[in-house]
């Protein structure tokens, strides 16, 4: 089964600066997306950036990128020049291609610091 | 894109009643997702639901819990029944485009006293 991890329950950033949060997966899949979704306190999950794992090239969103490692099956989320509405909790999720379940990390508190 | 209405979108309600969530989308999809969020925690799958079939459950979660309705490619709702306090959570609905992305209802956050 696929599981994903989010090491960091919480971070905090300063306004304007920038912040990396990590995620890791375990799959024997080769055909396979990941995505970063933002929950705020509207409860309502947001999508923010996604990742095709056939794909070398790492997926970009505005001020979002990532860092996608297939080898070492690693995909973290790069916020730059972070904005107060950044602050929600970030969930990693996984699927398999040609599957329809996501598995979803444990989430990551992301404070933003004015 | 798929725009979802979730209702209601809280309630509270008391130990050993039932509550029935909606979930209505603006477009015909083949799945539909049930998710529990407990407080502070991740998303957990209960069940997919499929239109014309019974829903297919998680480990962990079964249907005389989480009675499941699917009636049309628009529509489903969960049933939460013979609540506990250790119900209390946000529950979401959800729909997806392989490879895309996963919509979301706005939740319904459930507190049972």
């Amino acid at each position: 089964a696929q599981t994903v991890t989010q090491s960091q329950p919480e971070m905090s950033v300063q306004e304007a600066e920038t912040v990396t949060l990590s995620c890791t997966y375990d799959t024997s899949e080769s055909d396979y997306y990941l995505f970063w979704y933002k929950q705020p306190p509207s409860r309502q999950m947001i999508l923010v950036i996604r990742q095709e794992a056939y794909k070398q090239q790492n997926a970009t969103e505005n001020r979002f990128s990532v860092n996608f490692q297939k080898a070492a099956k690693s995909f973290s989320l790069k916020i730059s020049d972070s904005q107060l509405g950044d602050a929600a909790m970030y969930f990693c999720a996984y699927i398999n291609f040609g599957n329809e379940k996501l598995t979803f990390g444990t989430g990551t508190r992301l404070t933003i610091i004015p | 894109s798929a725009v979802i209405s979730q209702k209601p979108s809280r309630d509270i309600c008391q130990r050993g009643t039932s509550l029935t969530i909606q979930c209505q989308v603006d477009s015909q999809v083949t799945m539909m997702f049930w998710y529990r969020q407990q407080p502070g925690q991740s998303l957990t799958l209960i069940a997919t639901a499929n239109q014309g079939s019974e829903a297919t459950y998680e480990s962990g979660f079964v249907i005389d819990k989480f009675p499941i309705s699917r009636p049309n490619l628009t529509f489903s709702t969960l049933t939460v029944s013979n609540m506990s306090p250790e119900d209390s959570s946000i529950y979401l609905c959800s729909v997806d485009r392989v490879g895309t992305e996963a919509f979301f209802g706005q939740g319904t956050r459930l507190t049972v006293v």
